[in-house]
């Protein structure tokens, strides 16, 4: 499976958009990127997915280059509740939907 | 609002006891996954059942934890003898398992496990 790189911690203001990035320069062709998150002492929280269109839903816009190689999920609007870990992970096509989380993104949102 | 339920949600126990979880996957959703949470480790992904049958427990240690669907509504993880070591945050996970849709699992709220 393609292992992911994500930065360890980032700030956003509250209100502001929240950008946060994802490398995955090893995801073949049949491998979808998946957004979790993870709200201190819950179980982790599915955000969006896709395979190389941008999406967007209620929660968040992801957009992937090209290339396939890195994507980014932006918070339109971060709220205090948004504080959370996000992990990035790439998941096989039709493979039983084995996922492997990294280390992930500390978000903190800050008034 | 279907969601995933484990039982305990908390559980402190002594080593070389039997511990046995318990999750209740979201109506129809045919793939159930259970993974354990320490800070050392992250998030692991222990084992994984499509339609109740297993399909990957390599994250599992065979020795000591075990994991079956009785039926299609509980999935159980089993840890006899326990250790210490065996102390986390346990959480089930289940998902429709649609093509396209494997990675959008819907996760319990976890049973924390001390092991003493």
């Amino acid at each position: 499976d393609a292992k992911t790189t994500q930065p360890p911690s980032m700030d956003c203001a509250e209100g502001r958009a929240a950008n946060l990035p994802c490398n995955h320069s090893t995801i073949s062709g049949n491998e979808y990127v998946y957004w979790y998150r993870q709200i201190h002492s819950q179980g982790p929280q599915y955000i969006i997915h896709g395979l190389k269109n941008n999406e967007t839903n209620e929660m968040a816009s992801l957009i992937i280059t090209e290339d396939r190689k890195s994507s980014t999920l932006i918070l339109p609007h971060a709220t205090l509740r948004d504080t959370a870990v996000y992990y990035c992970i790439v998941c096989l096509y039709n493979q039983g939907g084995k996922l492997i989380f990294g280390q992930g993104t500390e978000l903190s949102v800050k008034p | 609002d279907a969601r995933v339920t484990q039982t305990p949600r908390h559980k402190v126990t002594e080593m070389g006891q039997e511990v046995t979880m318990r999750c209740q996957p979201i109506l129809g959703h045919n793939t159930v996954f259970w993974y354990r949470q320490t800070m050392m480790q992250g998030l692991e992904l222990l084992a994984y059942f499509r339609n109740r049958a297993p399909l990957d427990d390599s994250g599992m240690p065979k020795d000591r934890f075990s994991a079956e669907m009785p039926d299609a509504t509980l999935a159980t993880l089993k840890i006899q003898p326990s250790e210490p070591r065996d102390s986390a945050v346990y959480f089930c996970a289940s998902g429709s398992g649609l093509a396209g849709l494997e990675g959008e699992q819907f996760f319990g709220p976890g049973t924390r496990l001390t092991v003493l």
